[in-house]
């Protein structure tokens, strides 16, 4: 069975300093991976995908990045947070093809303060 | 580009009573997919159900969907809500670019009261 880990599971950072969230997920092989940001109470907003290692595609910035430097994980940083940032953060995978069911992790809560 | 549109952001009903989330959509694509996510307090969202096939109805948990390609429509509709329906729901939608993964609706939250 495929799982998906995130971490941390929340954080409080200062604004101005770095981040680093991560995902990984067991169980599929070459699965596309997503990231998705949430403002409280707020839509699910697209930030990155991949399709393949070494491959990420940014769908919408905000002044971060991401890299998927291995098959089974994603990473999405940042130098200098925003209080902007504040949210959820949620990376998702799917099957290659139209089907395209995403699977959540668990998110992580990110507090910019 | 592909969009989705729910028109009610919250919708409040008495617990025994039917509810129905509006979805309309938007895409180039012919064959889409329709997706329904739900978000429980402090949780990530799971997939509720999903269609690709015209004027199929589709179930599970008590909720169902008939997606309507001459309307472009995929509304979601219980005949009895549950205190436990109270969360956030997402209509989604896979089109053209399926890699890309799902464009989202802005969300409607149902607050179900005894």
């Amino acid at each position: 069975a495929q799982t998906i880990h995130q971490w941390p599971v929340a954080e409080i950072k200062a604004v101005g300093s770095p981040l680093s969230l991560g995902c990984t997920i067991k169980g599929k092989s070459s699965p596309n991976l997503y990231w998705y940001w949430q403002a409280t109470g707020g839509t699910l907003q697209q930030l990155f995908y991949s399709i393949t290692v070494g491959q990420v595609e940014s769908v919408v910035q905000l002044n971060l990045s991401a890299s998927r430097p291995k098959d089974d994980q994603f990473i999405l940083s940042t130098e200098k947070l925003l209080l902007s940032h504040s949210g959820f953060y949620l990376c998702a995978w799917s099957l290659e093809g139209g089907q395209n069911t995403l699977y959540f992790g668990a998110g992580t809560r990110l507090s910019v303060l | 580009g592909d969009s989705v549109t729910q028109t009610e952001g919250l919708v409040t009903l008495t617990e025994g009573l039917p509810v129905m989330l509006n979805c309309t959509y938007q895409t180039i694509y012919s064959n889409p997919f329709l997706f329904w996510y739900v978000q429980h307090l402090n949780e990530s969202p799971r997939l509720l159900l999903k269609s690709f096939t015209d004027n199929k109805r589709t179930e599970h948990q008590g909720f169902h969907a008939t997606l309507h390609k001459s309307s472009s429509s995929f509304h979601l509709q219980k005949s009895s809500a549950q205190l436990s329906d109270s969360a956030l729901y997402y209509c989604a939608l896979s089109g053209n670019n399926y890699a890309q993964g799902l464009t989202f609706g802005l969300g409607t939250r149902v607050s179900v009261f005894p």
